[in-house]
C-alpha cells in the first residue's frame, strides 16, 4: 500500500505562472519530506526538503509547505520556467530511517 | 551524479537468465540503495545496505538479491529474470546522517523479453 500519494499524474502550466504540486501521506511516523526532480534518462535529483518541525521551507523559486494535521505537503514553483518541465517526485521518511518512500510522480509541462 | 556509476546503462535479457547490475560509488558512504521505477508506482525500494555485508529488504525484494563485499560496490542480482522485472533501476547513496536526501545514479534500463 503506497504511503505517499501524488494524485495528479500531470500538470500543465504557462511560463511565468505558478506551478503547485500536491502530495499526501498516510504514515504518521514520517517526519522528513523531500521533493525530487527527474529528467528523462537521468536519475532523480534532490530539490528541496522540509522537516516536521517546520511548515514552510523556501529555496529560490521553490517553496515547500507542510500541513501535518492534514498529512499533506505541496511544492510551489514561482515563476515556472521551461527548464522546470520534468517529473517531480514527493518522498518521505521516518526519523533517522535512512529510507525514502516515494509517490508515483507528477509530470510538469511548462508551456511557452 | 559524478559520485555514483551504474553499469550497464542498458540491458536486454531473456526470461529465466540471471542478471547482475552494479553500482559503484567513489565517496565511501555507508548507506546504499536499489530502487526500481515503474509508471504509476514511482520509485520503490528493492534492497538497501548499511555497511559491508549488511543488507536488508525493501518493499519489493522478491526475486532480487544483493551483495556488498566492498564499501564502494553494491550489486543487485536477478537470479532468474522475469518480464515483470522489466524496469529502470536506480542506485542511490546517502551522504549525510539521519534525515538526509538520497543521491541517485543515472539508472539502468533493463528489458526482459
Amino acid at each position: 500500500d503506497q504511503q505517499v500519494k501524488q494524485n495528479s499524474p500531470s500538470l500543465s502550466v504557462q511560463e511565468g505562472r505558478i506551478s503547485i504540486l500536491n502530495c499526501d501521506y498516510t504514515n504518521s511516523m514520517f517526519d522528513y519530506f523531500l521533493w525530487y526532480k527527474k529528467y528523462p534518462a537521468e536519475g532523480p535529483t534532490f530539490l528541496i526538503s522540509i522537516s516536521s518541525i517546520k511548515d514552510k521551507n523556501e529555496d529560490g523559486r521553490f517553496t515547500v509547505f507542510l500541513n501535518k494535521s492534514a498529512k499533506h505537503l505541496s511544492l510551489h514553483i514561482v515563476p515556472s520556467q521551461p527548464g522546470d518541465s520534468a517529473v517531480y517526485f514527493c518522498a518521505a521518511s521516518g526519523s533517522n530511517d535512512y529510507k525514502l518512500s516515494f509517490g508515483a510522480g507528477t509530470t510538469v509541462t511548462v508551456r511557452a | 551524479d559524478a559520485g555514483i556509476t551504474q553499469s550497464p546503462r542498458h540491458k536486454v535479457t531473456e526470461t529465466g537468465t540471471p542478471v547482475t547490475l552494479r553500482c559503484h560509488q567513489t565517496e565511501n558512504h555507508r548507506y546504499m540503495y536499489w530502487y526500481r521505477q515503474d509508471p504509476g508506482h514511482g520509485l520503490r525500494l528493492i534492497h538497501y545496505s548499511y555497511g559491508v555485508k549488511d543488507t536488508d529488504k525493501g518493499e519489493v525484494s522478491d526475486g532480487y538479491s544483493v551483495s556488498r563485499s566492498k564499501t564502494e560496490d553494491f550489486l543487485l542480482t536477478l537470479e532468474s529474470a522475469t518480464s515483470s522485472q522489466t524496469s529502470v533501476y536506480f542506485c542511490a547513496i546517502c551522504r549525510g546522517q539521519g534525515n538526509s536526501p538520497l543521491h541517485f545514479g543515472n539508472g539502468t534500463r533493463l528489458t526482459v523479453t
